[in-house]
């Protein structure tokens, strides 16, 4: 059964700084990896679907997958104070790669 | 981007009634999912749904829950009779296909 893991819990970085969000998996055979991030009292926000090693980049952010290392990270380029929220790791399993595991999340605070 | 719809954003109700949560897909979406998240804890598949039928449901998917979409109106998810430990929030997720699911802003549910 796929298990999902975040780290940091919580991350604090200033505005500007390369900010950097890690996952590990236990099943290297899904190929889905998606990055979400949640505002309070909001839904969930896709920032970067990522479905073969390497990386792949949505704006400011960047996904890099590694399944051999059981690893994907998201990078944030020039975070913002908008940009502080907890940020989500789902990986998809099940026949049809429709059921996602999310890890517990990382609470990142971008501080002017 | 495409916005999923939840109602109500909050509930609070006695042990054993019955409660419906609401969801507002994506228009055009075929699969439609709901997730649970307790507090403090990772957000949970429960169950998805096409064309009609459940496809997978978890084994958080208990015996008093159910969901149906009636003539393409509201994805519901209904609890019955409800116990403490439904107690959380849920998710509603709809997707085009079995790609990046689309997320609501939850439904805060309180079983006194």
């Amino acid at each position: 059964q796929q298990k999902v893991q975040q780290s940091p819990e919580s991350l604090t970085v200033s505005e500007g700084a390369m900010a950097s969000l890690n996952c590990t998996f236990s099943d290297g055979t899904s190929n889905n990896f998606r990055w979400y991030r949640q505002h309070s009292a909001k839904g969930l926000e896709v920032l970067v679907s990522i479905f073969s090693d390497g990386e792949k980049e949505e704006g400011r952010f960047t996904a890099h997958l590694n399944r051999a290392n059981l690893h994907v990270s998201l990078h944030i380029r020039e975070p913002q104070p908008s940009d502080s929220a907890v940020y989500l790791c789902a990986v998809s399993t099940g026949t049809g790669n429709y059921k996602y595991v999310f890890g517990a999340g990382t609470r990142l605070k971008v501080i002017a | 981007g495409p916005k999923v719809l939840q109602i109500p954003s909050h509930q609070i109700i006695d042990m054993g009634q019955m409660v419906t949560l609401n969801c507002d897909p994506v228009s055009n979406h075929l699969y439609f999912y709901w997730y649970k998240q307790i507090l403090g804890q990772q957000m949970e598949f429960l169950v998805n749904f096409y064309n009609g039928k459940v496809m997978e449901k978890s084994k958080l998917f208990k015996d008093q829950f159910s969901v149906e979409r009636p003539d393409g109106s509201y994805f519901t998810l209904k609890i019955q009779p409800t116990a403490l430990e439904d107690s959380a929030v849920y998710f509603c997720a709809s997707s085009l296909q079995q790609d990046t699911q689309y997320f609501g802003p939850g439904t805060r549910l309180l079983v006194l």
